[in-house]
């Protein structure tokens, strides 16, 4: 099993740019989430979903976006870069909300210039 | 907002001696807690997690969890050079998604 696929794993954009983040699960997941990780700030919930068709804000969407049309993929949208969405984003899935694992992707890299 | 707080460090112990990691949580409804370890550049890992008051022991870790204090940790004996990462604490409720500390960063010295 792949476990959780995050592409790209390293992307530079220029401010006002958007781009997507792919990410896909191939353990039939329900719940899956969007963090970004700035140096020393821990995981920040940007998006997470609780099923196909289903998503819901976390505690920084602010110039982001998800769709979940299937439950193996969460995109994430960045609508408009800017250097404050420079940070490593990572997506992670699990069987259940808060009682069981989250399983995490390799990370994308993301410079806004 | 619910927060969970840890020291950022570095700490730093010798070869062979215990680490002691600790993380505090303010939302007293808490439930779930989790350790994770996370490499420099790699992603999160689980190491440990615990939902009842006391000690959960899994090899050279232990878990310690007190609820009244709003206060958990994690230690790591016979610290090895492999041991060396940051250390996230993670905090959740019924319900409610996972809120993450800042980590502690361990260094261990061969």
């Amino acid at each position: 099993n792949a476990g959780v696929t995050q592409t790209p794993k390293f992307r530079i954009l220029k401010i006002g740019q958007s781009m997507t983040l792919q990410c896909t699960q191939d353990m039939n997941h329900n719940y899956m989430y969007w963090y970004r990780q700035d140096p020393g700030m821990g995981l920040k919930l940007i998006y997470y979903s609780v099923g196909a068709g289903i998503t819901d804000k976390g505690e920084v969407p602010n110039g982001y976006n998800v769709s979940r049309s299937t439950t193996e993929d969460f995109p994430l949208r960045l609508e408009l870069a800017a250097p404050s969405q420079t940070s490593v984003y990572f997506c992670a899935s699990s069987r259940s909300r808060n009682t069981g694992e989250l399983f995490f992707g390799e990370g994308s890299r993301l410079t806004v210039l | 907002q619910k927060e969970v707080e840890q020291n950022s460090g570095p700490l730093s112990v010798p070869e062979g001696a215990i680490a002691s990691l600790n993380c505090t949580y303010s939302d007293r409804g808490s439930q779930s807690f989790f350790w994770y370890r996370q490499y420099s550049g790699k992603s999160p890992e689980l190491i440990m997690f615990i939902y009842s008051n006391g000690d959960k022991e899994d090899g050279r870790f232990t878990a310690q969890l007190n609820k009244a204090s709003q206060y958990v940790s994690l230690l790591i004996r016979d610290s090895q050079p492999s041991d060396s990462a940051t250390y996230l604490c993670a905090v959740t409720n019924y319900g409610q998604n996972f809120v993450f500390g800042p980590g502690t960063r361990l260094s261990v010295l061969p």
